[in-house]
C-alpha cells in the first residue's frame, strides 16, 4: 500500500542548529513530493515541492529537501534554526495514477526551537 | 491572489445537528479538495472537485457527508446528524488545472467541535 512515514513526531533543536525532519514514502514509482508547514490554528503553507528534475529542492524560509529515489526519502533540512521555525511540518505525497492529485500526508513532526 | 477562504473558522454544535461549511478557492483554480485533520494527525483526503464535477470521494466520507460545488467556484461541505467523531479541522485546498504536480493551496480551515 502507498504510505508516507515521518520519523519522529517531535524534534527539538537549539536556535542556530541544523534542522533535519525525515520523510519516507512507499511507492513503486516516483511520486510528487511536498513539504508543508502548519502554525497553530492555521492551514498549511507550502514550503517546497519536488516533481521532476533536480533532486535538491530549495524552498521558502531557508528550507531545502533532497529526493533520494533509492532510499524513497524526501528529508527536509535547514542549516540554522530560527525561533520562528517552531511549527508542525507535514510531508505530503501525490502518488499519481488515478489519485486525481489528492495528497497523502505523513503524521507530522512538531519542531521545537530552544533559545 | 487572495488565498483560499473558509467560513466559519470555528463551529460548535450539539451532537445530532447538521452543519455546513463553505470554501472559496483561489479564483483561477479549477481543482478543489476537502481534507479532514484530527488532533495529532496529518490531513486525510475526503473529496475532490474538477470544476463542478465531484470526481472522487474517500471511504471516510460516509453518507452523512455531502459536498457540492454548484458553479465550479465555491464549495460547501455538509455533515448531517453530527457525531462526536466528526470533531476535527476541515481543510479546503485548491490548485491549478493541468498536471497533478501542481501544489495545493490551503485555507485556514474550519474547526468543528461536537458537544
Amino acid at each position: 500500500a502507498q504510505s508516507v512515514t515521518q520519523l519522529g513526531s517531535h524534534v527539538s533543536v537549539s536556535e542556530g542548529a541544523l534542522v533535519l525532519l525525515r520523510c519516507n514514502y512507499s511507492s513503486s514509482v516516483p511520486p510528487y513530493l511536498f513539504w508543508y508547514v502548519q502554525y497553530p490554528n492555521q492551514g498549511l503553507q507550502l514550503l517546497l515541492k519536488y516533481t521532476t528534475g533536480a533532486t535538491l529542492v530549495k524552498g521558502i524560509n531557508g528550507f531545502e529537501a533532497e529526493f533520494k529515489k533509492s532510499e524513497t526519502s524526501f528529508h527536509l533540512t535547514k542549516p540554522s534554526a530560527h525561533m520562528s521555525d517552531a511549527a508542525e511540518y507535514f510531508c505530503a505525497v501525490n502518488f499519481g495514477g488515478t489519485s486525481y492529485g489528492k495528497l497523502t500526508f505523513g503524521q507530522g513532526t512538531i519542531l521545537t526551537v530552544h533559545p | 491572489d487572495t488565498g483560499v477562504s473558509q467560513d466559519p473558522r470555528h463551529k460548535i454544535t450539539k451532537r445530532g445537528q447538521n452543519v455546513t461549511f463553505r470554501c472559496d478557492p483561489i479564483s483561477e483554480h479549477n481543482r478543489l479538495y476537502w481534507y479532514r485533520q484530527t488532533l495529532g494527525q496529518g490531513p486525510e483526503f475526503l473529496t475532490y472537485f474538477q470544476n463542478e464535477a465531484q470526481l472522487e470521494k474517500s471511504r471516510l466520507l460516509s453518507d452523512r457527508f455531502s459536498a457540492e460545488r454548484p458553479k465550479g467556484s465555491f464549495s460547501t461541505l455538509e455533515i448531517q446528524r453530527t457525531e462526536q467523531g466528526d470533531s476535527a479541522m476541515y481543510l479546503c485546498a485548491s490548485s491549478l488545472d493541468g498536471a497533478f504536480n501542481q501544489p495545493q493551496h490551503f485555507g485556514d480551515g474550519t474547526r468543528l467541535s461536537i458537544l
